[in-house]
């Protein structure tokens, strides 16, 4: 089985600054990592995923991700970020070779992006 | 706009009943997934369909079952409401059912149990 925490619930931040969302995952097996995000009232968006190769991975509205094996961790990051990034991020798993795709996901981290 | 629809946007019902709701996928679109949204559970994977088959079942209870049809859209039943089922459901799709490819979401529809 899987499971995904993200260490933040919360996360407030000053536009233009850096920001980093946390996310670490457990699993016996091999699994993709996916970052999505939900904006107020909408359904979830892809920003970026992991499947293999380079541990660094961009995606879209300039976020980029780094998985790390060996701490289980898969955290999001942005330079500088803009009032319209505020929403709801998940951090989502996928076993390789479960047949099907489904995803677990984290509890959400909130973004507030303030002004 | 992912290209999947949901139906209807919003429901409100009482306790005890039965509602059904939809989901068309994406043109193309074999995989249909179904999941909740609630404030105590978080967002949760309930069950998936590959070309009209059940594929993978996740926390979903007994009262609640799914389908879908030859036209590969899907509907999810859920009866004998309670409370605690208020809650959003998502449906995504996407065009098989490998690991690899993107998962495409409805807009949800938001499910209040009174």
């Amino acid at each position: 089985a899987q499971s995904v925490t993200q260490l933040d619930s919360q996360v407030p931040v000053f536009e233009e600054a850096p920001v980093e969302l946390r996310c670490n995952y457990s699993s016996s097996v091999s699994v993709y990592l996916f970052w999505y995000v939900q904006y107020p009232n909408q359904g979830l968006q892809l920003l970026l995923k992991y499947l293999s190769g380079s541990t660094l991975v961009k995606g879209i509205n300039g976020f980029e991700a780094e998985f790390n094996k060996s701490q289980t961790s898969f955290h999001l990051r942005k330079p500088s970020v803009h009032i319209s990034d505020t929403a709801e991020y998940f951090c989502a798993v996928s076993e390789r070779t479960s047949n099907t795709g489904k995803l677990i996901f984290g509890q959400g981290t909130t973004l507030q992006v303030k002004p | 706009d992912s290209g999947v629809t949901q139906t209807p946007k919003h429901l409100i019902t009482a306790t005890g009943q039965r509602v059904t709701l939809r989901c068309s996928p994406r043109s193309g679109d074999l995989s249909v997934y179904w999941y909740q949204q609630s404030l105590d559970q978080g967002l949760q994977f309930l069950i998936h369909y590959y070309n009209g088959e059940e594929r993978a079942k996740g926390n979903i209870l007994e009262r609640f079952s799914a389908q879908q049809f030859p036209d590969l859209h899907s509907e999810l039943n859920l009866s004998s409401l309670e409370l605690g089922d208020s809650a959003l459901y998502f449906c995504a799709s996407k065009f098989r059912d490998r690991e690899v490819d993107e998962q495409y979401f409805g807009p949800g529809t938001r499910l209040t149990v009174t």
